[in-house]
């Protein structure tokens, strides 16, 4: 089944503890992206990465972190998190860029305490 | 700045009869349009796009209106059906190399049975 895997699905944190929240596809996509989504704001871009090893900032990159190390995989890293960055967190892939339409993981709820 | 806005959080509408969910955006530079459907506790799927070239795409049961004078956009889903119970996001984007969608804030669409 084609599908995007984020884990974990829940994850509650303490400020400052580093965590990694991990995505793979299986679509072969080249195209892959970060989320968040916080009410009255809808999901904002934290970073994309239009293949292996290149990867840019979207628009709320402060305080996190990627890499792209393998096709599939696009982890995303939260160094010293805080509790601003409490979230629902998704990861999406496309074959050729967010207008391809994405393909979405079920979304990882942190809370930072 | 909320680029993309979706004004109203919710809406209810009788099984076999016509939603119809409203999109608005402020950015004139976009040309692309997404619509997309989240069920609770899974990802964002998608389900309709439309360029700018054009002002109608039908897909089944779902098609989309655009009015760039009005930089309106708007999502017929004709009958609705209990299944179409869910979030609604609309997305824009701009330029043909485009890395980012901006989403709106969703409707939650309730179809009553």
């Amino acid at each position: 089944e084609a599908q995007v895997t984020q884990n974990p699905r829940y994850l509650i944190t303490v400020t400052g503890k580093k965590l990694t929240v991990t995505c793979s596809q299986n679509m072969n996509h080249e195209y892959m992206s970060w989320y968040r989504q916080d009410p009255g704001l809808g999901l904002r871009q934290i970073y994309y990465s239009m293949n292996v090893e290149v990867t840019d900032k979207g628009d709320v990159p402060e305080g996190y972190k990627v890499s792209r190390k393998e096709k599939r995989n696009f982890p995303l890293i939260l160094e010293s998190p805080s509790p601003n960055q409490t979230s629902l967190y998704f990861c999406a892939s496309s074959p050729q860029g967010p207008r391809g339409g994405y393909t979405f993981g079920s979304g990882t709820r942190l809370t930072v305490v | 700045d909320q680029q993309v806005k979706q004004n109203s959080p919710s809406l209810s509408v009788q099984e076999g009869r016509i939603s119809i969910l409203n999109c608005d955006y402020t950015n004139s530079m976009f040309d692309y349009f997404l619509w997309y459907k989240k069920y609770p506790a899974e990802g964002p799927t998608f389900l309709i796009s439309i360029s700018s070239i054009k002002d109608k795409n039908e897909d089944g049961r779902f098609t989309v209106f655009l009015n760039k004078s009005a930089k309106h956009l708007s999502l017929h889903i004709v009958p609705s059906q209990p299944g179409d119970s869910a979030v609604y996001f609309c997305a824009a984007s701009w330029g043909s190399g485009a890395n980012n969608l901006f989403f709106g804030t969703g409707t939650r669409l309730t179809v009553i049975p």
